[in-house]
């Protein structure tokens, strides 16, 4: 594809539950960048990869997020027994290197947590 | 502390009137400030950026000053119009790896 997709656009989930948001990064891109956009925190960064290792995870608020990337391309955040706090749009973006310049963002997942 | 400090919360610019976003940092070891655009219900966009090697980038009508002293940068959207109408974000990084953003700026320009 021509951009960064992200699926689902929406999810909808009921606290305690597990979700999978997924990022398919823009092709030949070996950077991606997971962030989070809420009212209350605005956007922070999560975790990046460069291929399929993650160097910082420093942004990770709990240790019931995690993510993974698989053959340089596709990324899944995880969150494990979600809370209402974890309610936000999820963000991905993607760059040709890390420290590579322009990331190009995706559309984001919204994530409503009830 | 790793933080970007982004003023004004919002902003009313007549059209064809300058509109001025400020950002400051804290931390010296940043060195790439990129300006991103971001429309309802879309992922942010870059709109233009700049290293602390320069004082002043000018694309278009988009134009960032960058005081490295200071540690301030400012975005400068000349003749602004309708369409230009979003939330504007500065960010800050080390080595062009992950952003620190700032909080926004809803922009609205009027007809």
């Amino acid at each position: 594809g021509a951009g960064v997709s992200q699926s689902p656009s929406n999810k909808v989930t009921e606290k305690g539950k597990d979700v999978e948001l997924r990022c398919d990064p823009i092709s030949g891109h070996t950077a991606l960048y997971w962030y989070r956009q809420s009212l209350g925190q605005g956007l922070e960064f999560l975790i990046y990869f460069q291929g399929n290792s993650a160097p910082d995870k420093s942004g990770l608020p709990s240790d019931r997020f995690s993510a993974e990337r698989t053959g340089g391309s596709v990324s899944t955040l995880t969150i494990q027994r979600t809370q209402q706090e974890d309610s936000a749009v999820y963000l991905c973006a993607s760059s040709f290197l890390a420290g590579g310049g322009q990331q190009y963002f995706g559309p984001g997942t919204r994530l409503t947590v009830t | 502390q790793q933080q970007v400090k982004q003023s004004p919360q919002s902003l009313i610019v007549q059209k064809g009137g300058i509109s001025i976003i400020n950002c400051a940092y804290e931390n010296t070891a940043f060195d790439y400030f990129p300006w991103y655009q971001q429309f309802p219900g879309k992922g942010p966009a870059l709109l233009i950026a700049i290293r602390p090697d320069v004082s002043e980038k000018k694309e278009g009508r988009f134009t960032i000053s960058f005081n490295k002293s200071a540690k301030q940068f400012s975005l400068h959207i000349m003749d602004s119009q309708p369409g230009d109408s979003a939330t504007y974000f500065c960010a800050a990084s080390r080595s062009a790896r992950q952003l620190t953003f700032g909080s926004g700026t809803q922009l609205t320009v009027l007809p």
